[in-house]
């Protein structure tokens, strides 16, 4: 059964520091990894999503790296800013034959110090 | 505007009073979805669907319904609601085609408190 760990639970760093977040998973049959930001009491905003056959993608000051073999994926935030605080989650996508699931880490919650 | 729209925000029941909150989205999606999130446990799916008329429980299926007669509602029924179903529920929406990737989509979310 997959599970999907993300550590630090909670993560605080001073404003303009780059900083990443991780995600590891233990099954390797992935169908995509997606990365989401949720703020206090709001919905799920999708940050990146990685294909299974892709190693990274990049938006803004965000990157986000795959590495299916170790189970891992990472967040890269580039000088961060205070209204990156947020909870970040990362989910794993599997399909197969009929089931196609999706497993939530617990999230990281980042609070960014002005 | 694309979006997946969740009925009610909030509501605040009784322990046995059938209820059902509501999920529209407007992307023609195959794929929907329901999440319940919880402190310390993340968030867990308790439903999918992969098209009309197709529905499959996820990990957290019990006391809870769904149903697919048209892709774009896919409804969450407690049919018998207890406490331990308080929760903040989130419905999703994902297209199944793989030249969109799969990317999932959220709506607002339903903090549901039973009583």
């Amino acid at each position: 059964k997959q599970e999907v760990t993300q550590i630090p639970a909670a993560l605080s760093v001073p404003e303009g520091e780059n900083l990443v977040l991780n995600c590891s998973f233990t099954d390797s049959a992935i169908y995509n990894l997606q990365w989401f930001r949720q703020d206090p009491g709001k919905g799920l905003t999708s940050l990146l999503l990685i294909q299974s056959s892709q190693r990274e993608q990049t938006s803004g000051r965000l990157n986000a790296s795959l590495d299916k073999s170790s189970g891992r994926s990472t967040l890269y935030i580039a000088a961060s800013q205070p209204g990156d605080s947020a909870t970040y989650l990362c989910a794993v996508r599997q399909r197969e034959n009929r089931d196609d699931k999706i497993i939530f880490g617990k999230g990281t919650r980042l609070h960014i110090l002005p | 505007e694309a979006q997946v729209t969740q009925n009610p925000r909030y509501l605040i029941t009784v322990t046995g009073k059938k209820l059902t909150v509501t999920c529209s989205q407007n992307m023609n999606h195959e794929y929907m979805s329901w999440y319940r999130q919880d402190p310390g446990l993340g968030l867990r799916q308790i439903y999918y669907s992969m098209n009309v008329e197709v529905t499959d429980k996820g990990d957290v299926p019990e006391g809870y319904k769904v149903s697919r007669k048209e892709k774009r509602n896919f409804p969450l029924i407690l049919e018998s609601p207890s406490p331990n179903q308080t929760s903040l529920y989130f419905c999703a929406s994902s297209p199944r085609d793989d030249s969109y990737a799969g990317e999932l989509f959220f709506g607002e979310g339903s903090r549901l408190t039973v009583l």
